[in-house]
């Protein structure tokens, strides 16, 4: 079946350091991925998607690239900042069907 | 993009009472909506597929006597808690599903999430 696969949190950085969220995937077909992140108190926002293989999805400096050989979906950002800290859910949609998501990894970046 | 609206935002209510909650696709329509439950410090569980003119489909273990579903428009779907009790105190996030017509002769299928109904019951 579909499941995505994170890195445990939480995640601890101080401000302007580099980031990287692993997330790895098993899906059949060609699913879309994306990275969601979640504030506190909040609901999901969509923080970028790439909906074929060797897709870049990009916004507010995160990054992530669809790697169909390594079945991988890994989040990064170069410089953090304090108001990045929340939770950032890695997940896929294969259409029609339900998304599936990782299991979330909450991020904390320090001043 | 595509916007989808919950409400409320936020519930309280005393044991025993039915809440219920709306999931909007303000400019689109869904005939296809999900709705999910999310613990805190957990991810979403998807709790059932709400489709429009028909029953909505439960994952294992969600009671749907006690999650009513109903997806009367395609534009509306509701949640409605029967009898709550503490323990239903959660996250309840919905998501629309969008399915068009894209550039070039092809077509998009996207999911919309609204932003979450925080239910807490005394």
């Amino acid at each position: 079946g579909n499941s995505v696969t994170q890195m445990e949190g939480p995640v601890t950085l101080s401000e302007e350091a580099f980031l990287t969220i692993n997330c790895t995937y098993t899906a059949t077909g060609y699913p879309s991925l994306f990275w969601y992140v979640q504030y506190p108190g909040e609901g999901l926002q969509l923080l970028l998607k790439a909906t074929k293989a060797d897709d870049k999805g990009s916004n507010k400096g995160f990054e992530a690239t669809y790697r169909k050989e390594t079945t991988s979906f890994h989040l990064e950002k170069g410089s953090v900042q304090v108001s990045d800290s929340a939770v950032y859910f890695c997940a896929l949609y294969t259409g029609g069907f339900k998304t599936i998501f990782g299991a979330g990894t909450r991020l904390f970046v320090k001043a | 993009g595509a916007v989808v609206s919950q409400h409320p935002s936020w519930v309280i209510c005393k044991s025993g009472t039915s809440v219920k909650i709306e999931c909007r696709s303000l400019d689109f329509q869904a005939t296809t909506m999900f709705w999910y439950r999310q613990f805190p410090k957990q991810s979403l569980m998807l709790m059932a597929t709400s489709n429009e003119g028909s029953k909505a489909t439960y994952e294992q273990g969600v009671e749907k006597d006690k999650f009513l579903i109903n997806h009367a428009s395609l534009t509306l779907s509701t949640l409605t808690v029967t009898s709550a009790h503490p323990e239903d105190s959660s996250f309840y996030i919905c998501s629309a599903r969008d399915v068009g017509l894209a550039g070039g002769g092809g077509s998009t299928d996207t999911q919309y999430f609204g932003p979450g109904t925080r239910l807490t019951v005394l």
